[in-house]
This record gives C-alpha cells, structure tokens and sequence, in this order.
C-alpha cells in the first residue's frame, strides 16, 4: 500500500521561473492537502482539495501561488515568478473521509530552493 | 483564536533516559483532534498518535506515551527508555470541528538522543 508520493523531492529555481510540485494520493484517498514549512518552523496550511474542488484555500498567498487536483492524474501545486522568500519544503497530505474525523498522511515533501 | 505552542525548542538527552514533550493548544471548540507527528533527519512526516477532546485516556504504544489533560490543554508525549533512532523534531497539531480539517501547528520540539 503506497504511501502519499510527491515529486519531485528536491527542486531548486532562479528567481522568475515557476515551480511545479506534484502529489499523488494514498490509494483510496481523495481529499488532498498542501502545506508549506519554512526552516526552523512548524508546518503552516496551505489549502484542502477534493478532486476537481478547492474546499480551502484560506492559507494559500493571494498572488502567484495555485492548486489544483483533476479528476485524474496528482495534484499540482504551482508557484508562479518565485521569489527568494518561496524557498521552503512544501508538503502533501491526504486523507480517505476529509474533514477533521480524519488522519492526515504525509508525503516526503519537495524542498523548493530559489536562487 | 486556535494555538498550539510547544515550548521545548530542543531537548537533548542520553540514551535510555525519558523524555516528556510538551504541547498546549488553545481553542474555543469542544469537538477537536490532537495529533503528535514524527520529522526524522530523513525530512518526511510520520504520524503517531490521533486523539478526539472527548476521549482523555491515556495511551501506551510500546516505549510511547501520550498524556492528554483536557483541564490544563495539555496533550504530552513521553518517549521512555529512549534510543538514538528516537532524534527527531517532532510535532503537536490541533483539528477543529469547525474547520475543514487543515491541521494546525506547534512549531516544534527537536529531541537529540546521544549514545
């Protein structure tokens, strides 16, 4: 039983440029959710998707920064023109039912650098 | 407002010693979940523990112990006989009813286990 994979682990953009992260689902599970570490820092929410629906997006930037979960195929984080301050460790989590019933399980996470 | 605080930034200890994490939360909600998560050097995010505001037993899984005082906030962990493959950071998260399951945050304790 695979666990919540994301890729990929490590991606390292010149200011400007957009990243992708990419996250794909516990089996069974359809409720994903981003968040983004920054160093030293505890894990701060980004936003909870269902397939095709954005539940909450209240942690997300209101710039540059979207999500997205199709009916098929992962869920795509994607941060535009990044900047120095986006550099983090982004991390996917995913549960079967959603709601706060629900255990979480996480990804490895994608360390996003910019340089 | 919703919290959790983790006061111990890091905690170092001898092998077979215990060690007792601390974590407060604040909420306003009645229904919430408490969970403990485990951030080995490795990067990735590893569950233990889910616990629900109505059910204040305590829990034993193994050398892991979890202590939850509804009266003070308090949700605990107690790692006993502790072993270098214990160091960590490991983190505190709270889960509203009101909310739409996004996990909140304690910024942290790291456990640093030498032989």
């Amino acid at each position: 039983n695979a666990g919540v994979m994301q890729n990929p682990r490590h991606l390292v953009r010149r200011r400007g440029q957009e990243a992708r992260l990419r996250c794909s689902p516990m089996k069974g599970h359809s409720h994903v959710y981003w968040y983004r570490q920054l160093p030293e820092e505890g894990l701060k929410f980004m936003v909870y998707l269902q397939k095709e629906n954005i539940i909450d997006e209240s942690g997300m930037p209101k710039e540059r920064f979207s999500a997205e979960f199709p009916k098929e195929g992962p869920s795509i984080l994607r941060i535009q023109q990044v900047v120095r301050g986006d550099s983090a460790a982004y991390f996917c989590a995913s549960s079967e039912r959603g709601w706060n019933t629900d255990t979480q399980y996480f990804g490895p996470g994608t360390r996003l650098t910019v340089l | 407002a919703q919290k959790v605080t983790q006061a111990q930034t890091e905690i170092s200890v001898v092998e077979k010693e215990d060690v007792t994490l601390d974590c407060v939360y604040e909420t306003r909600d009645t229904t919430y979940y408490l969970f403990w998560y485990k951030q080995p050097p490795s990067g990735e995010l590893v569950f233990l523990i889910r616990r629900n505001s109505f059910d204040e037993q305590n829990e034993i899984s193994g050398r892991y112990s979890w202590n939850f005082q509804k009266s003070t906030s308090s949700f605990n962990f107690t790692i006993t006989a502790s072993q270098v493959v214990d160091s960590a950071v490991y983190f505190c998260a709270l889960s509203e009813a009101l909310s739409q399951g996004n996990l909140i945050f304690g910024k942290g304790t790291k456990l640093s286990v030498k032989p």
